[in-house]
């Protein structure tokens, strides 16, 4: 079992509309959860973290963290062809400190 | 954000020679540098913890003799790739963290070698 699994995708959704990328992983004593967005070619750049149960908005972002059931998901809302990108899920360990395991990523495309 | 930044931005060089990629901290002091590998469509595999004053921390499987880490300051981290190899053709990223547990990453090096 991988540490951090995302759908590859692609997920295309229209623009206007809300996408949902999910992703799940498999260390129980995981303390910090981020997203990352990737353009192709390019490095990844921090869209979120988020460290407690529930949700964490940050504009049309939305980060939603269960722990229980080890889930962790990325809402876009109002999505633009802009946010076609691949979206990283990245996980740091129960030790904390900052080695972080990425998924694989998910890659969203958003059709104008 | 912090910025990070690398280079170079993209290297092409024969097979057998050593490539020294540079990861600098611009605004921020790093004793802890993350560098990273990523192939085409695949997610970042985490190849070496960087730490200033100290040896670097491989991951299993991350040949220290050929990649070589060197933490001079707390804003600079160099990676040689010695005896470069076709096969070793990647995008290599480094990162550093700024406080808490987040980390920013530089714009990468993509390395081809012929």
């Amino acid at each position: 079992q991988k540490e951090v699994e995302q759908n590859s995708g692609p997920l295309s959704v229209p623009e206007g509309a809300i996408a949902s990328l999910n992703c799940t992983y498999s260390d129980r004593g995981s303390q910090s959860f981020f997203w990352y967005r990737q353009y192709s070619g390019k490095s990844p750049e921090l869209i979120m973290f988020i460290y407690s149960n529930g949700d964490k908005e940050d504009g049309r972002f939305t980060a939603q963290l269960n722990k229980a059931s080890q889930y962790v998901s990325l809402l876009i809302r109002d999505s633009q062809p802009s946010d076609s990108a691949t979206y990283l899920c990245a996980v740091n360990g129960a030790g904390g400190g900052f080695k972080t395991i990425f998924g694989a990523g998910t890659r969203l495309f958003v059709k104008a | 954000g912090a910025v990070v930044s690398q280079h170079p931005s993209w290297v092409i060089c024969k097979s057998g020679t050593s490539v020294k990629i540079e990861c600098r901290s611009l605004d921020f002091q790093a004793t802890t540098m993350f560098w990273y590998r990523q192939f085409p469509k695949q997610s970042l595999m985490l190849m070496a913890t960087s730490n200033e004053g100290s040896k670097a921390t491989y991951e299993q499987g991350v040949e220290k003799d050929k990649f070589l880490i060197n933490h001079a300051s707390l804003t600079l981290s160099t990676l040689t790739v010695t005896s470069a190899h076709p096969e070793d053709s990647s995008f290599y990223i480094c990162s550093a963290p700024t406080g808490a547990d987040t980390q920013y990453f530089g714009p990468g090096t993509r390395l081809t070698v012929l």
